[in-house]
């Protein structure tokens, strides 16, 4: 059973257009992850949200943590080719617990 | 400061033989944790190490095992191998008592 659902799995979209990546659970988690993965590379965390309807944003992404801390979103405005990269989420649970993980999206961005 | 590092990068081996991947955490990280990535599975833990002894393990047979020195460097060993364990192996290692988990560049283990 997967904790963590993510949608899409894949996407590809042109050059400057906007999309959103969810992340959805039947799961509380303390906090919530997300990190981007690059072809040959580990994943590397981008943001951690951790209040109930937290918003954080990084230049142009956008995250935001459901208020009942069971799934949370990814904005991405005006996409560009250096965004393309496997975007995993991540639910916390109790300290010293193993992170789960989505199985992650696959954003391809073409110029 | 250095990042996690693992060797070998690649590794390509037939079914039934072992393999022993290795894992050098960041300087003063003592968790140590690898995970199995595969297409069709994503991210899947095996197991974390503290202080050389194993904290968490996930569902994984006997066959996976692993060990942490006192330098925190870690290894794990895959016993007769199986076509199915082809995968990225990738190697986290975190402060004590944070979330946060920095990843080294995988080992891509091929299984013929």
């Amino acid at each position: 059973t997967q904790l963590l659902e993510q949608s899409p799995q894949f996407l590809s979209i042109q050059e400057g257009e906007n999309l959103t990546v969810y992340c959805n659970s039947s799961s509380v988690f303390s906090s919530l992850q997300w990190y981007r993965q690059e072809p040959g590379e580990g994943p590397v965390l981008l943001v951690t949200v951790v209040t109930g309807g937290e918003v954080k944003k990084l230049k142009r992404l956008t995250f935001q943590f459901g208020d009942a801390r069971k799934d949370s979103s990814l904005h991405i405005t005006a996409a560009q080719p250096g965004d393309t990269g496997l975007y995993l989420c991540a639910g916390v649970r109790p300290r010293n617990t193993p992170l789960v993980f989505g199985k992650g999206t696959r954003l391809s961005v073409i110029a | 400061k250095a990042g996690v590092t693992q060797t070998p990068r690649y590794l390509i081996k037939t079914r039934g033989q072992q393999v022993t991947l290795s894992c050098s955490p960041i300087s003063g990280h003592r968790s140590v944790s690898w995970y199995q990535q595969t297409p069709g599975q994503g991210l899947q833990f095996l197991f974390e190490y503290f202080s050389e002894t194993q904290r968490n393990k996930g569902n994984f047979p006997g066959r996976f095992s692993g060990r942490q020195f006192s330098n925190s460097r870690s290894e794990m060993n895959v016993s007769t191998l199986e076509l199915g364990d082809s995968a990225l192996y990738l190697c986290a290692s975190r402060w004590d008592n944070t979330d946060t988990q920095y990843f080294g560049p995988g080992t891509r283990l091929t299984v013929l």
